[in-house]
This record gives C-alpha cells, structure tokens and sequence, in this order.
C-alpha cells in the first residue's frame, strides 16, 4: 500500500465549476501537509499548506482531517489555467517529504 | 534572490554508463533533498543532505549516492545506468516551512 494515495483523475472540470478531491495517508508520523501543483514537464510548486482547522487561499480550500487521516482540496470558480497535476504531500521531517502520484485536474472551455 | 537551480537540464545516457547531476540551494538554506520523479508517478525520495550530513535515505539501492559540499551544493551520482533509472531528477532546498524544487534534470537511458 502507497504511504500517500490520490485518485489519479483526470477530473474534467467545466471552466466556472468547481472540483473537490481527497488523498488519505497512512505515515501517522507525518508532521505536515501541503498541496503541490505540477505543470507538465515541470516542477512541483507549492500550492498551499493544509491545516487542520482548514485554510483558504483565493479560490482554494484545503482542510486536513487527522483522526480519519485525510487530506482534501476544493478549488471554486476553475479557470483554465488551474488544469494540472495536484500532488498530496506529507512531511516526514524538514527535508523528506512522501508524494502521493497525483491528481491530474482539466479545466475545460 | 535565486531559487534552487540545477545542471544539467537533459542528459542522455547509455547503460552502464554513470551520471552525475548538481543541485545548488536556495541562499541561506542548509537542507538538500533529492527526489526521482518517473513518468505518471510523484516524485519518491531518493537522500536528504543537512549541513554535508546525509539525514535521510530513500529506497533506492548502492548505485546511487550523493554528497553535499561547504557552500550546501550537492551532486547526486548514479553508476551502472539502467533502462529504469531514465526519469525526472528533482532536487529540493528545505527552509523553515517547505521544499521549494528546482526545474529537474531529465535523464535519459537508452
């Protein structure tokens, strides 16, 4: 069993919708969590990070939930330019985080 | 300020050949961690350096090592390529909060 594991997708969003997905995680020892975006044949870049008393950032809601160890993301009015891969992320310790395969997310006209 | 830069950006190999790939940190960041991303896969975990000290080690076996020099650059080595070592090599510089990746360097084996 993958420590970190997201449904792969793709979820087909029409532009204006809005999209929800989760990622559950088994390391109990993991301290942190956050949300990476990646673009095709790029980098990770952070999105957000996820708190358990839930966060928002714009249009984006993250919201940590320990006790059934899983981790979601809401993006609200989509736009084209939010289709990429969202990638579910637990730190371990500053310096070693685990990924979960990734989310992939199409925004469609 | 820079961000985490790395060389070189595409690499192209042979089997049984050896790489080697560096990564330079963001300024004042003393961590180094270094991730192999194939394709369709999130990037999995490969060494942590801190302060030239290796912290953490992933799954991955002897063929690859890495080290982390005075000024907190570091270089990830890989002997005896194989066909499955062709994939996206992301390092990432550790600050308080977060890992911030540099752009990759994307190894080929052919």
């Amino acid at each position: 069993r993958k420590e970190v594991e997201q449904d792969p997708g793709p979820f087909n969003v029409p532009e204006g919708a809005t999209v929800a997905f989760n990622c559950t995680y088994s390391n109990s020892a993991s301290q942190s969590f956050f949300w990476y975006r990646q673009d095709c044949r790029k980098e990770p870049k952070l999105l957000m990070s996820v708190y358990s008393s839930g966060n928002e950032d714009g249009r984006f809601t993250a919201q940590l939930n320990r006790a059934s160890q899983y981790i979601s993301l809401l993006i609200r009015d989509s736009k084209l330019s939010d289709s990429a891969t969202y990638l579910c992320v637990g730190q371990i310790y500053e310096g070693k985080f685990q990924f979960g395969a990734g989310t992939q997310v199409v925004v469609t006209p | 300020d820079a961000g985490v830069t790395q060389s070189p950006t595409h690499l192209i190999k042979t089997r049984g050949q050896h790489v080697t790939l560096r990564c330079s940190p963001i300024s004042g960041h003393k961590s180094v961690s270094w991730y192999q991303q194939v394709l369709g896969q999130g990037p999995q975990f490969i060494f942590q350096y801190y302060e030239k000290e290796e912290r953490g080690r992933g799954n991955f076996p002897d063929r690859f090592s890495a080290r982390q020099f005075p000024n907190y650059s570091s270089e990830l080595n890989v002997n005896a390529l194989l066909l499955g070592d062709s994939a996206l090599y992301l390092c990432a510089s550790s600050g308080k909060e977060t890992q911030y990746f540099g752009p990759g360097t994307r190894l080929l084996v052919l």
